[in-house]
């Protein structure tokens, strides 16, 4: 069964625009973690932001937030103030409490336009 | 400080070789994780090591994928009799002690081709 899903394949914004890119979970375990990743062209993933089943705040890192709905089990990006290098693959990932593995999202892939 | 590094970057290889991908983890990292991204995918967990140990393994598609951890620093991913759906890139992946909450930093891959 899928854990994570992103249903957006593909988003544009607008250089200076805020953008949402939506991530829903499935999950019994009370406890687990969620976590961003942006993987530019060149492959690398690159850590943002992670939002914890237990903490009582959104995170939220430099122009990164972390919208979290805990009862819709969604937990959706925000990215302020959009720059042309944000332009990307990003993923969201889940990571039960009692396991090891870390289970990705299909990713959606950000263009920034000038 | 030095991220995860990876070699080589890429590999292409031929139908029924052997290959072996190489890890080096953030120094002082004690989990080490490899994933497989195939194209237009997530990556998918293959295994997780707590220092030397093979700690899970239940990612691994069959017993022609094999890793190693022997001082529990740099890891080595080894194929065996490689197929053309092997083609993916491998990442790797450290974190500080491996708990579930546990930031894992990834490195830049190794893409596999298989011809």
């Amino acid at each position: 069964a899928q854990k994570i899903t992103q249903t957006q394949p593909g988003m544009f914004v607008q250089e200076k625009e805020a953008v949402t890119l939506d991530c829903t979970y499935d999950t019994s375990d009370p406890s687990y973690g969620l976590f961003w990743y942006k993987q530019p062209s060149s492959g690398e993933m690159i850590f943002l932001i992670y939002q914890g089943s237990y903490d009582q705040q959104n995170a939220t890192e430099g122009r990164y937030s972390l919208n979290f709905q805990k009862a819709r089990k969604s937990a959706n990006l925000v990215i302020s103030a959009s720059q042309l290098g944000d332009s990307a693959m990003y993923f969201c990932a889940m990571r039960e409490g009692g396991n090891n593995d870390m289970r990705f999202g299909a990713g959606t892939r950000l263009t920034v336009k000038p | 400080g030095a991220g995860v590094s990876q070699t080589p970057s890429n590999k292409v290889t031929e139908k029924g070789k052997y290959v072996e991908l190489r890890c080096d983890p953030i120094s002082g990292h004690t989990a080490l994780y490899w994933y497989r991204q195939s194209l237009g995918q997530g990556p998918e967990f293959l295994i997780y090591f707590q220092g030397t140990g093979a700690a899970d393994d239940s990612g691994l598609p069959n017993d022609r994928f094999f890793a190693v951890r022997p001082e529990g620093s740099v890891s080595t991913l080894k194929i065996q009799r490689t197929e053309r759906g092997d083609s993916a890139v491998y990442l790797c992946a450290s974190s500080l002690g491996g708990g579930g909450t546990d930031t894992q930093y990834f490195g830049p891959g190794t893409r596999l081709t298989v011809l």
